[in-house]
C-alpha cells in the first residue's frame, strides 16, 4: 500500500512563527499536493510538485511556500505564520490507476496559530 | 472556474440507503470521484468513474452519473454506523492529477 506520512500531527505555533510541515511519500511518486482543509470550504490546492525542485502554485498560494529537493519528501512551509492560517493541511501524491489519477492522502496536520 | 458542489448535511437511519448528491461545472472532466474521511483521518479513497459510464457499483457503493446535467450521485445501501463521515466529490480533468472538490457532506448514521 501506498503510504504518505505527514510527520507532525497537531502543531500549535505563535504568530510570526516560522512553520514546516513535513511530507513524505514511499511509492516513487512524481506529482504531490498540498491542500487545506476548512470546513464549509472543502479542500483548496496550495501548490503542487510533479518532479524535484519544481513546484507550481495553486489555488491559495500567499502566505505559503514550498520545497522539493528529493522525490520521496515535499515540504510546506509558512514564513510567517498568521492566525488566518489556522486549518487542517493534507498532504498527496497522485498515482495512475486504469488511466485515472488516484490520490492518496496523509493523515493530515492539524496546526493553531495563537 | 470549475466548481462543485453538494450538501453539507444528511442524516440517515441504520440499514437505510443513504444517497449523497454533486454537481460539478467542468465538462472536460474526464474522472468523478468519491472519496471519505473519517474524524481526525486524511481522505481515503472510495471508488471513482469514467465519465464516459453512467454508472459503477462496488459491493454497498453504487455511483450513478448524469453527463448532460453534470450531476454525480453516491449511493450507500444498507447505512452502517462506519459509514458516518465526510465524504467529498470531486473531479480531475487535467494531467497533472490536480482536483476540484466539493465542501464535503456530512452523514450521521443513526440507530
Amino acid at each position: 500500500d501506498v503510504k504518505v506520512t505527514q510527520s507532525s500531527r497537531y502543531l500549535v505555533k505563535r504568530t510570526g512563527e516560522k512553520v514546516f510541515l513535513e511530507c513524505v511519500q514511499d511509492m516513487d511518486h512524481e506529482n504531490m499536493f498540498w491542500y487545506r482543509q476548512d470546513p464549509g470550504l472543502g479542500l483548496r490546492l496550495i501548490y503542487f510538485s510533479y518532479d524535484v525542485k519544481m513546484k507550481e502554485k495553486g489555488d491559495i498560494p500567499e502566505g505559503y511556500s514550498v520545497s522539493r529537493e528529493k522525490k520521496e519528501r515535499f515540504s510546506l512551509i509558512l514564513e510567517s505564520a498568521s492566525t488566518n492560517q489556522t486549518s487542517m493541511y493534507l498532504c498527496a501524491s497522485t498515482t495512475r490507476e486504469a488511466g485515472a489519477n488516484v490520490l492518496t492522502f496523509g493523515a493530515g496536520s492539524r496546526l493553531t496559530v495563537l | 472556474g470549475e466548481d462543485v458542489e453538494q450538501s453539507l448535511f444528511l442524516s440517515v437511519r441504520e440499514g437505510d440507503s443513504s444517497v449523497i448528491n454533486c454537481t460539478y461545472t467542468d465538462s472536460s472532466s474526464t474522472y468523478l470521484y468519491w472519496y471519505k474521511q473519517e474524524p481526525g483521518a486524511g481522505l481515503q479513497l472510495l471508488t471513482y468513474i469514467f465519465s464516459n459510464m453512467d454508472m459503477k457499483q462496488d459491493q454497498r457503493l453504487t455511483v450513478l452519473l448524469n453527463k448532460k446535467d453534470k450531476h454525480l450521485s453516491l449511493r450507500i445501501a444498507d447505512t452502517q454506523t462506519g459509514d458516518s463521515a465526510i465524504y467529498f466529490c470531486a473531479e480531475s480533468a487535467d494531467s497533472w492529477g490536480k482536483f476540484q472538490f466539493g465542501a464535503g457532506t456530512q452523514v450521521v448514521v443513526t440507530p
